[in-house]
C-alpha cells in the first residue's frame, strides 16, 4: 500500500505556542490530504480537506484560525495549531487516497500544557 | 447524513474463539466500505475495499463481507496479536470523505 508519513509522532508544548505537524506521502503524489483528529475511543473526526494548491475546506465547528492547513505541494502538507490550548490535547491524523483508497499517516499525539 | 454504527464496541475474546465485528450503515449511494486496523496510539493501517453487496474478501484470519445494510469482519481463530480497534468507514458517490464508526475494540487473551 502507498505509505502516508507523519511527522512528529508526539510533541509536548506549552499553553499560548504554535505547533505544526508535517505530513508527506512519500511514494505516490497527493492531490488531497484530510486531516482528522481523535479522542480516546471515539471515532476519527474529519477537520479539513486540503488540495494541493488551494485553500483548505473545514468542517464545521472547526476554526480555520487556529488549525492553519497548508498544501502547497503534491507530496506535503502541514497542519498547524496556533495558540494551542489544553483543549486541543489530542490525536491528530493525516490521510491521502491513492485511487480510491485511503492511506494514513502514523498520528501525532498532541498534548498541551 | 452518512452514518456507520459498530458494534459490539469491545469484544474479548480466546485465543481461537472465532467472532464477528458488525458494521451498519446509511449513505447516499455507496461507493465503497473501508475496514481499517488500529493499534493504539498508531493511524488506521488498511485491510480492505469492499464496493459492492456480496462481496468478499480476506486476509489471513480476517474475512471482510458486505451487505446492502451492513458489513461483518469475520475473525477466524484469533491470535494475541490480532488484538486492535477494528475501524470501518463509508464513501459516498461523488465525495472522497470518509464516515468512520467509532471502532471495535478487539482484545484477545492467550
Amino acid at each position: 500500500g502507498a505509505v502516508v508519513s507523519q511527522h512528529p509522532s508526539w510533541v509536548i508544548c506549552k499553553s499560548g505556542t504554535s505547533v505544526k505537524i508535517e505530513c508527506r506521502s512519500l511514494d505516490f503524489q497527493a492531490t488531497t490530504m484530510f486531516w482528522y483528529r481523535q479522542f480516546p475511543k471515539q471515532s476519527l473526526m474529519l477537520m479539513a480537506t486540503s488540495n494541493e494548491g488551494s485553500k483548505a475546506t473545514y468542517e464545521q465547528g472547526v476554526e480555520k484560525d487556529k488549525f492553519l492547513i497548508n498544501h502547497a505541494s503534491l507530496t506535503l502538507s502541514t497542519l498547524t495549531v496556533t495558540s494551542a490550548h489544553p483543549e486541543d490535547s489530542s490525536f491528530y491524523i493525516c490521510s491521502s487516497l491513492l485511487n480510491t483508497e485511503a492511506f494514513f499517516g502514523q498520528g501525532t499525539r498532541l498534548t498541551v500544557v | 447524513e452518512d452514518q456507520v454504527t459498530q458494534s459490539p464496541e469491545a469484544l474479548r475474546l480466546q485465543e481461537g474463539e472465532s467472532s464477528s465485528l458488525n458494521c451498519s450503515y446509511t449513505v447516499s449511494g455507496l461507493r465503497g466500505l473501508f475496514w481499517y486496523r488500529q493499534d493504539p496510539g498508531k493511524g488506521p493501517e488498511f485491510l480492505f475495499t469492499l464496493y459492492s453487496a456480496g462481496e468478499e474478501k480476506e486476509k489471513e484470519r480476517l474475512k471482510a463481507t458486505l451487505t446492502k445494510k451492513e458489513s461483518f469482519l469475520h475473525i477466524t481463530a484469533p491470535k494475541p496479536e490480532d488484538s486492535a480497534t477494528y475501524l470501518c468507514a463509508v464513501a459516498p458517490y461523488g465525495n472522497n470523505r470518509l464516515a468512520f464508526g467509532k471502532g471495535n475494540q478487539v482484545v484477545v487473551i492467550p
